[in-house]
């Protein structure tokens, strides 16, 4: 079995400073992880995935994430925050086929509020 | 650039009804997902279909039926709508069932309120 757990429902932080957005998992096979955003009224889209090879991953706008087998984290930051980044975020793993399938397991999600 | 639409943004419906979303990709995934997601909640799965005519349950399918006769379009079905089912849904696809690296492509999801 597998699952996600974001901490912290919300995150505020003041436009420039870093964003640290958390993110641990569980899975009993060597995982896939993603970080997704959701902007308003729209799906979510993809900001970066850790398959296999280097465990720092870059993905759009700015955004990087550490892949930590020790510490089964995956956590998403940005060294400066920019009012448009301004939205969901949620994590998701996939590490155990279901029936053959992978399907992939969503943390809850965590909105950042970027204040000016 | 790889889409994924669905046939309404905001949907009405009454208690009782019968309620059809609609969703198409055009990157020929053989995955196709529905999700609800509500506040607090994240995204949950209802069906995910692997293969035309193919399907599988997900985590909250009570309530809802799919039909996949067509490898692009990928149909949730609220038989008899009920108010417990007002949500946002979200239709995504993948390339393949094989690996599970490969990320979800989502539409834009349809808000559905149910009266």
């Amino acid at each position: 079995a597998q699952s996600v757990t974001q901490l912290g429902s919300h995150v505020s932080v003041s436009e420039g400073a870093l964003v640290l957005l958390r993110c641990n998992y569980s899975s009993s096979v060597p995982p896939y992880l993603f970080w997704y955003v959701q902007y308003p009224n729209q799906g979510l889209q993809l900001l970066l995935k850790y398959t296999t090879g280097a465990t720092l991953v870059k993905g759009i706008n700015g955004f990087e994430a550490e892949f930590k087998k020790s510490e089964t984290s995956f956590h998403l930051t940005k060294p400066s925050a920019h009012m448009s980044d301004a939205a969901e975020y949620f994590c998701a793993v996939s590490g155990f086929p279901s029936g053959g399938s992978y399907i992939p397991t969503f943390g809850r999600g965590t909105s950042l509020i970027v204040h000016p | 650039d790889v889409k994924v639409t669905q046939s309404s943004r905001y949907l009405v419906k009454r208690t009782g009804e019968k309620v059809f979303l609609e969703c198409v990709q055009d990157m020929d995934h053989e995955n196709m997902f529905w999700y609800r997601q509500d506040p607090g909640l994240g995204l949950r799965l209802i069906y995910f279909s692997y293969d035309v005519k193919m399907k599988e349950k997900g985590d909250i399918p009570e309530g809802y039926s799919v039909s996949r006769e067509k490898k692009e379009r990928f149909s949730l079905i609220l038989e008899s709508a009920s108010t417990n089912q007002t949500s946002m849904y979200l239709c995504a696809s993948s390339l393949t069932a094989g690996t599970g690296g490969n990320e979800q492509f989502f539409g834009p999801g349809t808000r559905l309120t149910v009266l």
